[in-house]
Parts: structure tokens; C-alpha cells; sequence
């Protein structure tokens, strides 16, 4: 697609509960980033995916949260057992190999009750 | 980690009027990038600037890459109301083997009072 699509644009769940997030970043983009932006703050940043080469994942803040890329495209960020201190908005963003300027999603916007 | 320290927090300036909001990192950045986030929408990127002592500028935005690489500034002139949001430096180290993710600063609040 023209940009990079998130899905759902919000999600009220149950402490407790598992969710998933999806992200359909800018076809032929090989990177893929998740970014955690809460109330009046920056972007803290939870897990890189470039091509074919293992994630990193050294932004992740617990091993409540995971994140796969099928494909070398669509990407699932899963947070399980959630907390309320997960509410959040969570940001995708996609940049094509030579391209240093990231191109964001609009966000889901998580709210744990 | 890398910390980016942005300032001002948040700005109420009158519609015409310059403002200048800058970042100081305590580490070394190869790119400095500033982006705009509209209430309900992902960021968007407004300038990035590649090179030490690099001055961009993109219509009525300016911004600088600092000599040191630890700091960049964004001025914008003549302000009208469709410049409110929030405003976000960001820093990139390039280096092989190294991640390429931004850290971003806690941003800047804009509001353009008519």
C-alpha cells in the first residue's frame, strides 16, 4: 500500500488478556520497526526487523511481549497477560533500504482496563 | 542507552511569531531527523540532516546539525495554526553490525495562539 497501515486503531482489553497488533508496512521496505509512545512522552523503541537477519529485540520490556515478520512483511506484535502499564500508543514504521527517514503508522492505541 | 534532552517541554506562541526548539544528546549522532506527530497520527518526518554543520532548511523550517554532533535545533518562522503538534528530534547511530533505530526525544508541544 501507499503507507503504513496498523491495525486495529484502538484496543480496549482486559488486564490480563492477550493482544495482538498488526503492522502493514510500505511494500518493498526491508525494515521494520515497533515503537512504544505513552502518555506525553518520546518514542521508546521495542524491536527492529531487518530482512531476513534475526530481530533485535533489545527494546522489548518484558518477555510478556513478542513480535514475528512473516514474509519479510506483515509483522504481529503480541503482548500477553497485559498490564495496565501497558497502555500505550504502539507505532510501526517501515524504511526502504537506502531511505534514512522512517514512515509511521497512525498507531493502535491500547488501553488495558 | 542514548538520551536525547529536548527542550521546551511544550511552547504558546502568537500566529507570525519565530520559535526555535532544540536537542542535546550526551552521545554522538551520525543523522539528527525532526519530526512532526499530529493528535491521532504517526509521526512524520519534517528534515533530516546528515552531515555535522549541516543547515536544512524545508519551507518555513530550519533546522542544524550541530559541529559536535551532539545537538541539532529546529527553528520555524512565521507561525501559522496548522504548525501545532508535537515536535520530535531523533538521533541515528549508522555503524555495521549496529541496529539502525532511531532514539527520539520526548518532544516538544506547540500551541499557535490565533
Amino acid at each position: 500500500g501507499a503507507g503504513v497501515s496498523q491495525s486495529p486503531s484502538n484496543k480496549v482489553t482486559e488486564k490480563g488478556k492477550d493482544v495482538e497488533l498488526r503492522c502493514d508496512p510500505i511494500s518493498g521496505h526491508t525494515a521494520l520497526y515497533w515503537y512504544r509512545q505513552s502518555l506525553g512522552q518520546g518514542l521508546e523503541f521495542l524491536i527492529y526487523f531487518q530482512g531476513n537477519s534475526a530481530p533485535d529485540k533489545s527494546g522489548l520490556p518484558s518477555d510478556r511481549f513478542s513480535a514475528e515478520r512473516t514474509g519479510g512483511s506483515v509483522s504481529t506484535l503480541t503482548i500477553q497477560r497485559t498490564q495496565q502499564e501497558d497502555s500505550a500508543v504502539y507505532l510501526c514504521a517501515s524504511r526502504g533500504a537506502a531511505n534514512y527517514g522512517y514512515t509511521f503508522g497512525s498507531g493502535t492505541r491500547l488501553t488495558v482496563v | 542507552g542514548q538520551q536525547l534532552n529536548q527542550s521546551p517541554q511544550s511552547m504558546f506562541i502568537q500566529e507570525g511569531e519565530d520559535v526555535s526548539m532544540n536537542c542535546t544528546s550526551s552521545s554522538i549522532f551520525n543523522t539528527w531527523l525532526w519530526y512532526k506527530q499530529d493528535p491521532g497520527e504517526g509521526p512524520v518526518l519534517l528534515i533530516a540532516l546528515y552531515k555535522a554543520g549541516e543547515l536544512t532548511s524545508n519551507g518555513r523550517l530550519t533546522a542544524q546539525f550541530g559541529i559536535t554532533r551532539k545537538d541539532s535545533f529546529l527553528n520555524i518562522s512565521a507561525s501559522i495554526p496548522s504548525d501545532v503538534g508535537i515536535y520530535f528530534c531523533a538521533g541515528q547511530i549508522i555503524s555495521s553490525g549496529s541496529a539502525r533505530q532511531l532514539t527520539f526525544g520526548s518532544g516538544t508541544q506547540l500551541t499557535v495562539l490565533p
